[in-house]
């Protein structure tokens, strides 16, 4: 069964970086068929896509986050990164790590997230 | 970017009776491979989302068949047959087709 883990600190102060981790298991994260997501969840409020990457490094972001964000993949860890710089209080959020399938088009599977605030 | 607005944005349900949400897109959501990326997710209080539907109307792997979608091109529909107390929560879609990625507004749903 696959699994997806985020990590990462949980408070990040304003104009510094927020840097998470998400750990997949029961699969491999090298497959051609899959891309791997950050989506994020301010509390009590909409989804929004931060962006997706496919383990060969090819990277897609949300505009309206471009120039602060940064997604990376470490195919032997079997792991993929966020970090979105700059923050501010408007970043705090969950940050769930997701996969989309290639043929449905679906994102399929989630983390459970993980909540982080941005406050001094 | 493609704008995704949900109706209604709560539904109170009573058990046993159908359910209807519906989701309208700002442009076309079919891809230039053919497909139209559009799922439904739901989610529950302090739970991430979970897929229910995809490409319109292909139920993900263990969704009951109280869950059908429908719909074409801007217009996308999300039924539960009979809804039952574990359905409660927020509906989103959500278009792949394009990027960004982007998510409706969200329907709460909520037994009467």
């Amino acid at each position: 069964q696959l699994q997806l883990q985020e990590s990462g600190p949980g408070l990040v102060k304003p104009s510094e970086t927020l840097s998470l981790t998400c750990t997949v298991s029961g699969g491999s994260i090298s497959s051609n068929y899959y891309y791997w997501g950050w989506i994020r969840q301010p509390p009590g409020k909409g989804l929004e896509w931060i962006g997706t990457i496919y383990y060969t490094g090819s990277t897609y972001y949300n505009s309206s986050l471009k120039s602060r964000v940064t997604i990376s993949v470490d195919t032997s860890k079997n792991q993929f990164s966020l970090k979105l710089s700059s923050v501010t209080a408007a970043d705090t959020a969950v940050y769930y790590c997701s996969r989309r399938a290639w043929v449905s088009g679906a994102v399929d599977y989630w983390g459970q997230g993980t909540l982080v605030t941005v406050s001094s | 970017d493609i704008v995704m607005t949900q109706t209604p944005l709560s539904s109170p349900v009573t058990l046993g009776q159908p359910a209807s949400i519906s989701c309208r897109s700002s442009q076309s959501l079919v891809h230039s491979d053919g497909n139209t990326y559009l799922s439904w997710l739901h989610q529950r209080p302090g739970q991430p989302p979970r897929l229910l539907i995809y490409k319109i109307s292909n139920r993900f792997s263990g969704v009951p068949d109280r869950f059908s979608g429908s719909g074409a091109g801007t217009d996308f529909t999300l039924k539960i047959s009979r809804v039952e107390a574990e359905d409660v929560g927020v509906y989103y879609c959500m278009q792949v087709t394009q990027f960004p990625y982007t998510f409706g507004q969200g329907t709460k749903l909520e037994i009467k």
